[in-house]
């Protein structure tokens, strides 16, 4: 099993729509979980980050399932603006290891 | 302020040559990092300083050599590249390595070496 895997898309979608994106991670004893997304050739800004079940910011909300080992991202009421790349990133809670990047998930917004 | 800058944006260079990339953040971070980012790639560790000590090296070539002047700058010195290593060279910040907090991404530098 992949450390960090993420449906790749693309996902299409009307603007207004409600789009969702699923990261799965293997090592349960990871500990903080973040969202970035990527313009084209620019650099990943961060979106959300997630400590605890969840996190809400405006149109966007994050929630963790650690049973499960996954972390979902719900953009609602999308926007032309929102298409981009979206990075899932795991704390693997491991000396000596640093943030696990998954590959992206793209979305694409259209009028 | 979450900025972190890097110089300069775009960088074409020889395989002969050498360069320097630089990075720059006044966030009070400790922990800085340099990442190679491939198109439609998720961006790739190659180093991490930490109290501006060399705490990782995710076994890169010696044609890139690191250097951490202080807790604010962080270089990239380059010699003797290759084509395939034309890439965005990102830099980051966090406030510290061991408690794998958010990481802040300065702008990159598009390194193309012909």
């Amino acid at each position: 099993r992949k450390e960090v895997e993420q449906d790749p898309g693309p996902f299409n979608v009307p603007e207004g729509a409600t789009v969702a994106f699923n990261c799965t991670y293997s090592n349960s004893a990871s500990q903080s979980f973040f969202w970035y997304r990527q313009d084209c050739r620019k650099e990943p800004k961060l979106l959300m980050s997630v400590y605890s079940s969840g996190n809400e910011d405006g149109r966007f909300t994050a929630q963790l399932n650690r049973a499960s080992q996954y972390i979902s991202l719900l953009i609602r009421d999308s926007k032309l603006s929102d298409s981009a790349t979206y990075l899932c990133v795991v704390n693997p809670n491991q000396a000596g290891t640093a943030l696990i990047f998954g590959k992206g998930t793209t979305l694409s917004v259209s009028s | 302020d979450t900025e972190v800058t890097q110089t300069p944006k775009h960088l074409v260079m020889g395989m002969t040559n050498k360069k320097s990339l630089k990075c720059e953040q006044h966030m009070g971070h400790r922990a800085m990092y340099w990442y190679k980012q491939k198109a439609k790639k998720p961006p790739e560790l190659m180093f991490v300083y930490s109290y501006e000590k060399l705490s990782i090296n995710e076994s890169v070539p010696s044609r890139f050599s690191p250097e951490c002047p202080n807790s604010s700058l962080l270089n990239l010195h380059l010699h003797a590249l290759q084509p395939e290593d034309s890439a965005l060279y990102l830099c980051a910040s966090s406030q510290e390595y061991s408690t794998g907090r958010e990481q802040y991404f300065g702008p990159g530098t598009r390194l193309t070496v012909t």
